[in-house]
């Protein structure tokens, strides 16, 4: 089934350890993204990318990087976990940057002890 | 600076009667307007798009309004069903780009039996 795939589910880590959360698009969309989801605050972007080779910050990217080193794959990492980044990461794609639809993953909940 | 509200509160109605979601925003200028889906544990779902140029959008049981004087959309569902309990998130983008978007924190509801 075409879609995004994100890994893992869910996971708990140790604040100051890192973690790469894992994201995978089979539909060759161009424009990947990175957000986070907390009560109340809603989905805020992290990072995104407009191509392969291509990345740039959102409204709340620090503490975190991105790769893009190819089409499918878009991964976000924390260099050393801190518990204010406990949260449900959500990657997304779309065609474009100028496309007016995501498609979402299913999301990871980040839990930092 | 830029705000999106939507009913923090769950909205509970009977099955078989239209369900109205409120988006209410201040200090932007959409050029477009979404509305999604999200369920537990899931991400979010593309329903609807509306441009600022258009009043109303209309699929299947789904009709949207955009009143860009009173900074306000609406969502609809009509004949409402338990199936369309969910969460329901607006997002407004300005021209420029999907790296822009900006969701709004999400209205729940509840269609009871």
């Amino acid at each position: 089934i075409a879609g995004i795939t994100q890994a893992p589910t869910s996971q708990i880590l140790a604040a100051g350890r890192r973690m790469t959360l894992r994201c995978t698009q089979d539909m060759r969309h161009n424009a990947m993204y990175w957000y986070r989801q907390d009560l109340g605050l809603g989905l805020r972007l992290i990072h995104y990318s407009n191509t392969a080779g291509t990345t740039g910050k959102g409204e709340v990217p620090d503490g975190y990087s991105v790769s893009r080193a190819n089409t499918d794959d878009f991964p976000l990492t924390l260099a050393s976990a801190v518990p204010s980044q406990t949260s449900v990461y959500f990657c997304a794609s779309s065609p474009g940057l100028g496309s007016t639809e995501a498609f979402f993953g299913q999301g990871t909940r980040l839990t930092v002890v | 600076s830029q705000k999106i509200e939507q009913n923090s509160e769950a909205l509970n109605i009977q099955e078989g009667k239209t369900a109205t979601l409120t988006c209410n925003y201040t200090n932007y200028s959409p050029a477009y307007l979404q509305w999604y889906r999200q369920d537990p544990g899931r991400g979010p779902v593309f329903l609807l798009l509306i441009r600022e140029n258009e009043k109303e959008k209309r699929k299947e049981r789904l009709k949207v309004t955009f009143d860009t004087t009173l900074k306000q959309s609406l969502f609809h569902i009509t004949a409402s069903q338990p199936a369309d309990s969910a969460t329901y998130l607006c997002a407004l983008a300005p021209s420029g780009g999907y790296q822009k978007v900006t969701f709004g924190t999400g209205t729940k509801l509840q269609v009871i039996p």
